[in-house]
């Protein structure tokens, strides 16, 4: 079974300029998150999704960021413009199905390897 | 919001040392989950684990949910073994994963 696809790998631009990032989950999974992660800490959710549904977009900076997950599979997040302190990795991760109470097996999360954003 | 502590935050040893790493929470957990992030940043799935004993290899876990502590045990470390591990749980009252902050092990020949 494949993994959660992401793409690219690395991204490196010049401040002001947009960019995106690209992600696949798993087969099947109908909830999709995107994290940012600072070095040398974990993880934090910036936003998930339940099929086309943004339910948490609590912690996603919407001057700026933007995502989308039009037909309930694969999903885009956007910046623009990119900020000198955006850079980080950016993870996708999706699970089986939070269900009404989210709760049970259906909620592990599988993360991709991420997209390594360089601003400069 | 829960709080996640992982300790120890650093961690060196030889090939073959055995090891435990704690992960403490402050409220009640419908999800925990050990990852492992190797050199190349990828977090890999070690344990589902919000209460319980499982055990896969040489790793294993438990997690004593009513005192809100999870153990990682590795046994026989190697050097791919090294990287930063992650402990990350799920409360009731949250729809959100949070990571504590990792135990950085490395492993020497």
């Amino acid at each position: 079974e494949a993994g959660v696809v992401q793409s690219p790998r690395y991204k490196i631009i010049e401040k002001k300029q947009p960019v995106a990032f690209w992600c696949n989950p798993i087969s099947g999974h109908n909830t999709l998150y995107w994290y940012l992660q600072n070095l040398g800490q974990g993880p934090e959710l910036l936003i998930r999704y339940e099929n086309e549904e943004a339910v948490d977009d609590s912690q996603l900076p919407k001057d700026r960021f933007s995502a989308e997950r039009l037909k309930g599979v694969d999903s885009t997040l956007k910046i623009q413009p990119a900020e000198l302190g955006d850079s980080a990795v950016y993870l996708c991760a999706s699970s089986l199905d939070r269900g009404e109470a989210g709760v049970g097996l259906y909620n592990e999360q599988f993360f991709g390897p991420g997209t390594r954003l360089t601003v400069l | 919001g829960i709080q996640v502590e992982q300790s120890p935050p650093d961690l060196i040893l030889q090939e073959g040392a055995n090891s435990t790493l704690r992960c403490n929470f402050s409220d009640s957990v419908n999800n925990l989950q050990w990852f492992h992030q190797n050199p190349w940043g990828q977090l890999i799935n070690l344990f589902y684990i919000p209460s319980g004993t499982k055990q896969n290899g040489r790793l294993s876990a438990t997690t004593v949910a009513t005192e809100r502590y999870s153990l990682l045990y590795i046994s026989s470390s190697q050097t791919t073994d090294s990287g930063v591990y992650f402990c990350a749980v799920e409360s009731y009252n949250t729809d959100k994963l949070i990571f504590g902050t990792g135990t950085r092990l490395q492993v020497f020949p």
